[in-house]
């Protein structure tokens, strides 16, 4: 088993520009998440879905959207980057959401100029 | 939601027992304790988690007195390879979505 992984693995993105980011698991989770790290500091929740068709926002969902297009695959869209999305984003699933074991992905560092 | 207070960073050397204390005084009755490692350039990876006493795996100890205020991280012997930020996380095992990762605890094991 892959475990999760994430598309790309970095990534620099013009002011203003959009891109998608992609995760995918292989473990037959329900749920999963998207969180930001800046450096130095602890991660925050963007968004997750606790199951096929649903999504619901984290903490800081503010300039992005997300999509879970299956059980395997949530994606991360920046519709307009901003040089304050500069982060390392990473994926996490869970099997259920009454879980709190986690299992993360590899990260995708994203710079915005 | 209850925060927890860690130190921002230990030093130890290789050999050694290491403990890492997180507060929570707030914490619920239906809260959990969870811990979780990271590595430089790596997504944290779940270590150990807990409701009260003692709780021990392969990789770690976790201690959690009657009170539950706080909780303890045990490693025992580490290594080189045990340096990392350890995460200590606390929240109703219903609600995921309030997993809140703090700064966590620098570990930095020497020779």
């Amino acid at each position: 088993n892959a475990g999760v992984t994430q598309t790309p693995k970095f990534q620099v993105l013009k002011t203003g520009q959009s891109m998608t980011l992609q995760c995918a698991q292989d473990m037959n989770h329900n749920s999963m998440y998207w969180y930001r790290q800046d450096p130095g500091m602890g991660l925050r929740l963007i968004y997750y879905s606790a199951s096929e068709g649903t999504t619901d926002k984290g903490e800081v969902p503010n300039g992005y959207n997300v999509s879970r297009l299956n059980k395997r695959e949530f994606s991360l869209r920046l519709e307009s980057a901003a040089p304050s999305q500069t982060s390392v984003y990473f994926c996490a699933s869970v099997r259920g959401a009454r879980e709190y074991e986690q299992y993360f992905g590899p990260g995708t560092r994203l710079t915005v100029t | 939601l209850a925060k927890t207070t860690q130190p921002i960073s230990m030093d130890s050397y290789e050999g050694q027992e290491v403990n890492i204390t997180c507060s929570h005084n707030n914490i619920a009755t239906n809260d959990y304790i969870t811990w979780y490692q990271q590595f430089p350039s790596q997504g944290p990876r779940f270590i150990i988690q807990g409701y009260k006493t003692k709780v021990t795996n392969e990789v770690a100890s976790l201690f959690i007195p009657a009170d539950r205020k706080s909780s303890t991280l045990s490693l025992p012997r580490v290594s080189l390879s045990d340096t990392a930020v350890y995460y200590c996380l606390v929240g109703d095992k219903g609600g995921y979505s309030t997993l809140t990762f703090g700064k966590g605890t620098m570990l930095l094991v020497s020779p």
